[in-house]
């Protein structure tokens, strides 16, 4: 099974901030993904990628294959970037499919 | 917004009772999946579908069965609820498998086993 583990769980910063938020996964894989979970809980995914560097608006998520190893980036936080964001990648155990996740980092923006 | 929705959104349950929740899509993808949310273990794979009638065990199969019959629903059955099972359970759907196509969730179901 491929491990997923991210860093820091718990996030507190200021409105405008640059946020950085880490992933790192144990097995070789085709395509990481970043999620987005606000209280009251639904999921949305907010990038899936494979090398390089992905942009969406205030939003960047940067890959090192290699390195095994992600990050998700927020310019100019906002308190509506409030939530928890979290990295999957695929399962890779046993032949199954699906993803794997992180535990999440719960973030929050103070005004 | 991907058109998947997940009924019932909760649930309280009695030790012992089965219970279904239901997947339903409307984008024809062929993948279809159902995590369950703890706190601190986040989300892990129960079961999951490559399309009508064939189905795989996840990582957290056992208590659970799961049926897909039609493309666009998938059925997740406790057999038997436990107070093990209290958790919220999200469906998705995928076009690729392997994740290697984008992942699209439902709004989950919060259930109860008491």
């Amino acid at each position: 099974k491929n491990e997923v583990e991210q860093s820091p769980q718990n996030l507190t910063a200021q409105e405008g901030e640059f946020i950085t938020i880490n992933c790192s996964y144990s097995v070789g894989i085709s395509a990481l993904h970043w999620l987005q979970q606000h209280p009251g809980g639904g999921i949305v995914s907010l990038f899936m990628l494979s090398s390089g560097k992905k942009k969406h608006g205030r939003l960047i998520a940067t890959i090192n294959i290699q390195e095994k190893h992600s990050s998700l980036h927020i310019t100019a936080s906002h308190p509506r970037d409030s939530a928890v964001y979290i990295c999957a990648a695929p399962y890779s155990g046993g032949g199954a499919d699906g993803l794997t996740f992180g535990k999440g980092t719960h973030l929050i923006i103070q005004p | 917004d991907a058109g998947i929705t997940q009924s019932p959104r909760h649930k309280v349950t009695e030790t012992g009772t089965p219970v279904t929740l239901r997947c339903h899509q409307t984008e024809n993808h062929r993948y279809m999946y159902w995590y369950r949310q703890d706190p601190g273990h986040g989300l892990r794979l129960i079961h999951y579908s490559y399309g009508v009638k064939d189905t795989d065990k996840g990582e957290v199969s056992d208590g659970y069965s799961v049926s897909r019959s039609k493309t666009e629903d998938f059925l997740l059955t406790l057999e038997s609820a436990t107070s093990s099972q209290t958790s919220v359970y999200f469906c998705a759907i995928s076009e690729s498998g392997r994740a290697g196509g984008e992942a699209f969730f439902g709004q989950g179901t919060r259930l109860t086993v008491v």
